[in-house]
């Protein structure tokens, strides 16, 4: 059973334009939700996180958008650019899970100059 | 600059043979976890481990995987006997987890282990 599913599985883009990924999870017990990013041949590293007692976080050009009564929870890139080309996977997990993290299948970004 | 090391990168093999993959967590971390990334079913937990001790390891093919922590500074991934079905990169990330609250949830993934089993 996939705990965390994410969509689109590919996302073209315009330079400057505004990528938006979205994740949604089905455990309530999740109180910790990363988004992690991928370059091809590198491993994921954390990009930004959020936790359920706030709506929002920005982090420079990266906001999370989080909706605790909907379990869902999504990434905006504002201004995108060719350098952000990248896989993005969102996640779940925290205290309920033992602080193992659950992730979503990704999604490829590519940003067009 | 504190990283995850894994050996090998790469590693091209016959099925049947037997496969080990290393990791180093960075030093001062507690907590290990493998992964399996595929393009069908992206990346997979297979197990990991909070002071050594193995915490989960339910996503491992328990047949032909075995996962262990020899000391603070090491752990290993085997698969014996290998088929081409594990063919996949394999991920090893660590983690800080201390007195049941983590300092931070951040997981440090290393570079991969990318597996072909022929």
């Amino acid at each position: 059973q996939q705990q965390v599913k994410q969509s689109p599985q590919s996302l073209i883009v315009q330079k400057g334009g505004i990528s938006i990924i979205n994740c949604a999870y089905e455990n309530t017990a999740f109180d910790y939700f990363p988004w992690y990013q991928q370059f091809p041949g590198k491993g994921p590293a954390l990009l930004i996180a959020i936790r359920p007692d706030v709506s929002e976080k920005k982090e420079g050009r990266f906001t999370i958008s989080f909706n605790k009564s909907a379990k869902q929870f999504s990434l905006h890139i504002m201004d995108s650019q060719p350098g952000d080309s990248a896989t993005y996977f969102c996640a779940a997990g925290g205290r309920g899970s033992n602080y193992k993290l659950t992730f979503g299948k990704g999604t490829l970004l590519t940003v067009n100059p | 600059d504190a990283r995850v090391t894994q050996t090998p990168r790469h590693k091209v093999t016959e099925m049947g043979q037997e496969v080990t993959m290393r990791c180093q967590p960075i030093l001062g971390h507690n907590t290990v976890f493998w992964y399996r990334q595929t393009m069908m079913q992206g990346l997979e937990l297979l197990a990991y481990f909070r002071n050594r001790a193995p915490l989960d390891d339910s996503g491992m093919p328990k047949d032909r995987f075995s996962a262990e922590m020899p000391d603070a500074t090491l752990a290993t991934l085997k698969i014996q006997p290998s088929e081409p079905r594990d063919s996949a990169v394999y991920f090893c990330a660590s983690g800080l987890v201390v007195d049941g609250t983590p300092s931070t949830e951040t997981q440090y993934f290393g570079p991969g282990t990318r597996l072909t089993v022929l």
